[in-house]
């Protein structure tokens, strides 16, 4: 079946501009996860969906950083006014639940976001 | 706190074993997991291990986990130059705060 889906692959914005990334987890998949990959941080957790619960936003880095995920699938992370320590590949993962080996998350390919 | 370590590199002949270490320090995580990154891709899952488990094997990957010490490994056999790429080692941490913990990645170079 389809894995997990993000785009764009590759977004290049100027400073202080925002930016959207999406993400389409695989269908029935009721968690999401968004992770961020950067040079000298390594993979660092952002922000958690589980189905109708409030999200777990304590890996979001400031509040220029938002995320939401309508009817429980696809997902948006939003960055205002964009950084150049925004630079880094964003992942985005999606489990069957959480909890056990159901919880085993799946990624997706990132979105490279590089900002001038 | 929660804090995964991995060694930054390893280097093997095609043909040979390799073996990529990984230390944890929150002995609560249920699962640990080694994921695998090619270059310009996302994570691909390898394996994964119930931490009541001290051995898991599939096909050439065996996984060993120590849990008194905290130590988890990653047997890859008979290396492949296709098998070269970035190697994370991952704990689920402690209560079902779903986010995994990675450790820095082990870059694994095959040489012909």
């Amino acid at each position: 079946g389809a894995g997990v889906s993000q785009s764009p692959s590759n977004k290049v914005t100027e400073k202080g501009k925002d930016v959207e990334l999406r993400c389409d987890p695989i269908s029935g998949h009721t968690a999401l996860y968004w992770y961020r990959q950067s040079l000298g941080q390594g993979l660092e957790f952002l922000i958690y969906f589980q189905g109708n619960s409030a999200p777990d936003k304590s890996g979001l880095p400031s509040d220029r950083f938002s995320a939401e995920r309508t009817g429980g699938s696809v997902s948006t992370l939003t960055i205002q006014r964009t950084q150049q320590e925004d630079s880094a590949v964003y992942l985005c993962a999606s489990s069957l639940a959480s909890g056990g080996d159901t919880d085993t998350q799946y990624f997706g390919p990132g979105t490279r976001l590089t900002v001038l | 706190g929660e804090d995964v370590e991995q060694s930054l590199f390893l280097s093997v002949r095609e043909g040979d074993s390799s073996v990529i270490n990984c230390t944890y320090t929150d002995s609560s995580s249920t699962y640990l997991y080694w994921y695998k990154q090619e270059p310009g891709a996302g994570l691909q899952l390898l394996t994964y291990i119930f931490s009541n488990m001290d051995m898991k094997q599939d096909q050439r990957l065996t996984v060993l986990l120590n849990k008194k010490d905290k130590h988890l490994s990653l047997r890859i056999a008979d290396t492949q130059t296709g098998d070269s790429a970035i190697y994370f080692c991952a704990e689920n941490g402690s209560g079902n705060t779903g986010k995994l913990i990675f450790g820095q990645g082990t870059t694994l170079q095959v040489k012909p």
